[in-house]
């Protein structure tokens, strides 16, 4: 069983769609941070959440805490936001789990 | 530019071989990371270091070894032993515990 699952796995949109990205978690947590990974592999760090909303540009991220919940938003997606985004949480102990990725690819 | 440095982008070593992964950091974090990353699998950690000197083993730490000799550097070495070492290796630092995380661009190892 996995701690962190998000959805979908694949995920293919035309340029200037809007995008949501799910993740749901089962350990109490004291944040959660959402990734970005590129082909070349290197792993940029978007978002760290702990409560409510946070935006940076044409992402928002959002979390309910509540619900063990979160939802990475990509407004007018373009070809360069094509990655693999990762959501990961860090438990009350320290402890990071990661979701297995989704991949996005944004066709011009 | 701050930030975290992995070399080489991609090694290549024959079976039986030890090899070792660089990771270097000059971002003043005190924690320093290594995760193994395959296809269809969330990052799994292999071994983590809050202070030097001072390492804890992650789930997957079998086969593999590290050092914390100084605050800015964070060697794996993936030994002989480890019966899969074929994968994306990831390094990556933050101050304790987990604020300000930052990874590497990753090491692609291949075994043949």
């Amino acid at each position: 069983k996995n701690e962190v699952e998000q959805s979908p796995q694949n995920l293919t949109a035309q340029e200037g769609e809007f995008i949501t990205i799910n993740c749901s978690y089962s350990v109490g947590i004291s944040a959660l941070h959402w990734l970005q990974q590129h082909p070349g592999g290197g792993i940029v760090s978007l978002f760290m959440l702990s409560s409510g909303k946070k935006k940076h540009g044409r992402l928002i991220a959002t979390i309910n805490i509540q619900e063990k919940h979160s939802s990475l938003h990509i407004t007018a997606s373009h070809p360069r936001d094509s990655a693999v985004y990762i959501c990961a949480v860090v438990d009350t102990g320290n402890q990071f789990y990661f979701g297995t990725g989704t991949s996005l690819t944004v066709i011009p | 530019d701050g930030g975290i440095t992995q070399s080489p982008k991609y090694l290549f070593r024959k079976e039986g071989q030890n090899v070792t992964l660089s990771c270097e950091q000059n971002l003043n974090h005190d924690a320093m990371y290594w995760y193994r990353q395959d296809p269809g699998q969330g990052l799994r950690l292999i071994y983590y270091s809050q202070i030097v000197n001072d390492f804890q083993k992650g789930d997957i730490a079998e086969g593999y070894s590290v050092s914390r000799e100084k605050k800015e550097s964070f060697p794996l070495t993936v030994t002989s032993a480890q019966k899969n070492p074929t994968a994306f290796y990831l390094c990556a630092s933050s101050i304790w515990p987990n604020y300000g995380y930052t990874f590497g661009s990753g090491t692609r190892l291949t075994v043949v």
